[in-house]
Parts: C-alpha cells; sequence; structure tokens
C-alpha cells in the first residue's frame, strides 16, 4: 500500500540553525501538506501546496518557512533559524485529486531545538 | 476563527462494549469531516471519513453527520484494548480552503 514517507525521523539541531525537513508524497497524489504538533497539543496546520506553489498558509508560517518541491518525489519544508518553540513533530501529508479528499500523514519528523 | 471542539477524555470503556466518541465543528459551510487514531508518538492515521449527513458504517466503526448540528461522532463496537489512542476529529472547512483543522482529541482507554 503507497504511503507517505519522511526523514529524518529525529532532528536535532541548535537554535539559530537551519534544518531542512524531508517527505516523499504518495505517488500521482497532486496535494501536500505540513502540519506540526508541539508535545502534549492539537496537530495544526501550517501549509499546503499544489501545482509547485503555496496554496494556503497558517499564521504560524511565517518568513521563516519554506517549502519547495524540488523534484518529481519529495517535498521539503525549511525552517531557516530555528526558535526553541520551533520543537515539534512535524508531519507531511499527502491527499488525491481534490482538497476535500482524504488527507494520509506520514510518519513524522520529531525536531528538538537545544 | 474556525473551531473544531472534542472532550479530552480520557473516555474509559470495558473491552466489548461500545464507544462514542463526539466532536462539534465552528464553520457551516464545512465540507468533509475524518476520524483519525493516534498513538502516542504516531503520526494520524486515517479510521473514517464522511461527507453526507447520516451514518457510514465500516467494519466497527460507524461514524454520523449532523449538518444542522454541526456534529460528528465515532461509535467503535466491540472495543478492544488495542482501540486504546487518541482519536481526532479534522474537518475541512469547505470550498476554497486547502487544510484540515483538528480537535484536540478524545483519549480512549478500554480496560480488559
Amino acid at each position: 500500500e503507497p504511503e507517505v514517507t519522511q526523514t529524518p525521523s529525529h532532528q536535532v539541531t541548535q537554535m539559530g540553525q537551519e534544518v531542512i525537513l524531508r517527505c516523499v508524497p504518495i505517488s500521482n497524489h497532486l496535494y501536500f501538506y505540513w502540519y506540526r504538533q508541539i508535545l502534549g497539543q492539537k496537530v495544526e496546520f501550517l501549509v499546503s501546496f499544489y501545482n509547485n506553489e503555496i496554496s494556503e498558509k497558517s499564521e504560524i508560517f511565517d518568513d521563516q518557512f519554506s517549502v519547495e518541491r524540488p523534484d518529481g518525489s519529495n517535498f521539503t519544508l525549511k525552517i531557516r533559524s530555528t526558535k526553541l518553540e520551533d520543537s515539534a513533530m512535524y508531519f507531511c501529508a499527502s491527499s488525491d485529486q481534490n482538497p476535500t479528499d482524504t488527507q494520509y500523514f506520514g510518519p513524522g519528523t520529531r525536531l528538538t531545538v537545544l | 476563527q474556525k473551531e473544531v471542539e472534542q472532550n479530552s477524555g480520557p473516555l474509559s470503556v470495558p473491552e466489548g462494549a461500545i464507544a462514542s466518541l463526539n466532536c462539534t465543528y465552528s464553520d457551516r459551510g464545512s465540507q468533509s469531516f475524518f476520524w483519525y487514531r493516534q498513538y502516542s508518538g504516531k503520526s494520524p492515521e486515517l479510521i473514517m471519513f464522511i461527507y453526507s449527513n447520516g451514518d457510514k458504517e465500516d467494519g466497527r466503526f460507524t461514524a454520523q453527520l449532523n449538518k444542522a448540528s454541526q456534529y460528528v461522532s465515532l461509535l467503535i463496537r466491540d472495543s478492544q484494548p488495542s482501540d486504546s489512542a487518541t482519536y481526532l476529529c479534522a474537518v475541512n472547512p469547505g470550498s476554497g480552503y486547502n487544510k484540515l483543522i483538528f480537535g484536540a482529541g478524545t483519549r480512549l482507554a478500554v480496560h480488559p
């Protein structure tokens, strides 16, 4: 069964450093998403991506964040200068033909900012 | 501000019983509704989706949607200890929105 994959599973970084989280969405899916979940809190939407551009973003997704689809399979989230409060689980998701379709989540990357 | 509300629990049920999980949402234009299960430290795993008013059954799971009351529920029949997890209600706000809004989740504990 196709699945969303994410690497790395755990990333530890120093405050102020740049990190890139990587995702491979399900093949032939058209919509891609990043969510985050701070420990003990709800899953929060960050950004959605369709047709090689951002289609929607939340207030959390400020200038420190960027997304890219560098090739036909990868989808990345970059945080330029990490803060302590960026420590969270980051989930990538993808959906098929419509934004209202089911979103399938990857296993997540746990980001720890020291 | 679009909101999805769930009782945080824990909801404790004996093995074999029916677990009933509830969710309300604020945006009347919401079009699609999802139940995800999340084990501790893991990612959300889809249980069911529902788009139309009424009931939708899949094995031991039944999702119920009432758009007039802005209410969606999940029933788990014959609950098993392996069903113990946090259940997340997620809503797509509808046309023009390309995201899911999640509730905080209800923690379910099924005891033998």
